[in-house]
């Protein structure tokens, strides 16, 4: 089965404070992504990279940036906590899809909730 | 931009009773992801559809894509305490991308 562990199930942070959140999978994946989920606003993606040092914005990339220096591991960066990053993060991976066909299914982590003060 | 749309937004049923959710897309389908997400946990994979036609099991749980694929369905029969939680449908954004667009979700309650 796919394993994709993420650092911290909760997490309290301060305004200001430069936050990471650790994602690491164990099934050789090339694409990885950071979401945020908000009630009443869904899943909404943050960043996805689909190959090592190689990243790409989502929906809702302001206030935050990612690193992959290696293939299992995604980092999500809070440059500077604000209170409207409390939030739900989820980290998912998948792997390349077939040339010309669908995607394949995204596999997701625990999560991770984040409290910012 | 594609578009998912889920109904119910939420449902409460009896134990044992059967239920449908329904994902419908402003776009062609061309992959159909259902999830599931316990109450603060993240979001375990059910089924992929691809077809216009599909129709895939999994224990009590039936999804299904139509012909014209833009409509899916997920049926559960005889329902269970353990099926309570967040269902959600995914589809491919379209752009040739990796990424996926989700519904927001229908929320299940089963009362023993």
């Amino acid at each position: 089965d796919v394993k994709v562990t993420q650092s911290s199930r909760y997490l309290v942070k301060r305004t200001g404070e430069k936050v990471f959140l650790e994602c690491v999978q164990d099934m050789d994946h090339e694409n990885m992504f950071w979401y945020r989920q908000d009630p009443g606003l869904g899943l909404r993606l943050i960043y996805f990279s689909y190959d090592v040092k190689m990243k790409e914005k989502g929906d809702i990339p302001e206030g935050y940036s990612v690193s992959r220096e290696k293939k299992e591991r995604f980092s999500l960066i809070l440059e500077s906590a604000s209170t409207n990053q409390t939030s739900m993060y989820l980290c998912a991976s998948s792997p390349y899809g077939p040339r010309g066909g669908s995607n394949q299914p995204q596999h997701f982590g625990d999560g991770t909730r984040l409290s910012i003060l | 931009s594609q578009e998912l749309e889920q109904s119910p937004q939420s449902l409460i049923v009896q134990e044992g009773k059967n239920l449908t959710i329904n994902c419908t897309s402003s776009k062609t389908l061309y992959g159909l992801y259902w999830y599931k997400q316990k109450y603060g946990e993240g979001l375990i994979f059910l089924m992929m559809l691809q077809k216009g036609g599909e129709e895939k099991s999994h224990e009590k749980i039936t999804a299904k894509l139509d012909e014209k694929k833009q409509q899916s369905s997920l049926h559960i029969t005889a329902s269970q305490p353990s099926h309570a939680g967040i269902y959600l449908c995914g589809a491919d954004g379209g752009d040739s991308s990796y990424k996926l667009i989700f519904g927001s979700g229908t929320r299940l309650l089963v009362r023993p």
